[in-house]
C-alpha cells in the first residue's frame, strides 16, 4: 500500500473555477503536510503546509486537514490557466523524511 | 542567486560507466537530500545528511554513494549505471532537517542511461 496516495489525473477545471486536488495517507503518526507545485520540467516548489486540523488559507490556496480520516485537500480557487500543473502531497512522518505522494496533474482551460 | 544548484542539468551516458552529480545550497541549511523522480513523477527519497552526517539511507543499491564534504555540498556518485538509473535527481536542503520545515529543491539533473 502505497504511503500517501492522489489521483493522477488529469483534472480539468475552467478558468476561474475551483480546483480541488485530495491526498489520503497510511501513516498516523504523520504530523506535517505540505502541497508542493511542479510544472513540467523544473523542481517542486511549496505551495502550502499545514500541521493542524482544520483550514489553512493562503490567498487563492486553502489547505485542509482531517487528521481522523488521514485525508487532505488542497483547494485553488479562482483557477488561473498558469496554475496547469503536477501538484504533489507530502506527509512527514516522524522523522526528517518527506514521504511523496505520485502527484495529481491539473489542467486549467481558458 | 541561485539557493539550490546542481550539476550537470542533463547526463547521457552508456550502460556500465560511472557518474557524478554535484549540488551545492547557499541557504546555510544543515540538511541535504538527494531524491529520484521516476517517468511516473514519483518524487522519492534516497538520501539525507545533516551537518555532513548520513541520516537518511533508503534502501538504494549501493552503486549509489553519497558524500558530503562539509555541509553546504552533498554529491552522489553512481557506479555500473543501469538502464532503470534512468530519472531526475533532485538535490534539496532545509534549515536543520525537522519535519516541520520546508524543502528548497534543485533544478534537478536529467539522466538518461542508454
Amino acid at each position: 500500500q502505497k504511503e500517501v496516495e492522489q489521483n493522477s489525473g488529469p483534472l480539468s477545471v475552467p478558468e476561474g473555477a475551483i480546483a480541488s486536488l485530495n491526498c489520503t495517507y497510511s501513516d498516523r503518526g504523520s504530523q506535517s503536510f505540505f502541497w508542493y507545485r511542479q510544472y513540467s520540467g523544473k523542481s517542486p516548489e511549496l505551495i502550502m503546509s499545514i500541521y493542524s486540523n482544520g483550514d489553512k488559507e493562503d490567498g487563492r490556496f486553502t489547505a485542509q486537514l482531517n487528521k481522523a480520516s488521514q485525508y487532505v485537500s488542497l483547494l485553488i480557487r479562482d483557477s488561473q490557466p498558469s496554475d496547469s500543473a503536477t501538484y504533489l502531497c507530502a506527509a512527514a512522518p516522524n522523522t526528517d523524511k518527506l514521504i511523496f505522494g505520485t502527484g495529481t496533474r491539473l489542467q486549467v482551460f481558458p | 542567486d541561485t539557493a539550490v544548484s546542481q550539476t550537470p542539468k542533463y547526463l547521457v551516458t552508456q550502460m556500465g560507466n560511472d557518474k557524478s552529480i554535484k549540488c551545492e545550497q547557499n541557504l546555510g541549511h544543515d540538511t541535504m537530500y538527494w531524491y529520484k523522480q521516476d517517468s511516473k513523477k514519483f518524487l522519492k527519497i534516497m538520501f539525507s545528511y545533516n551537518n555532513k552526517e548520513l541520516i537518511i539511507n533508503e534502501t538504494v543499491p549501493n552503486r549509489f554513494s553519497p558524500k558530503s564534504p562539509d555541509k553546504a555540498h552533498l554529491n552522489l556518485h553512481i557506479n555500473s549505471l543501469e538502464l532503470g538509473d534512468s530519472a531526475v535527481y533532485f538535490c534539496a536542503s532545509s534549515p536543520s532537517g525537522y519535519e516541520q520545515e520546508t524543502q528548497y529543491f534543485g533544478p534537478g539533473t536529467r539522466l538518461l542511461v542508454l
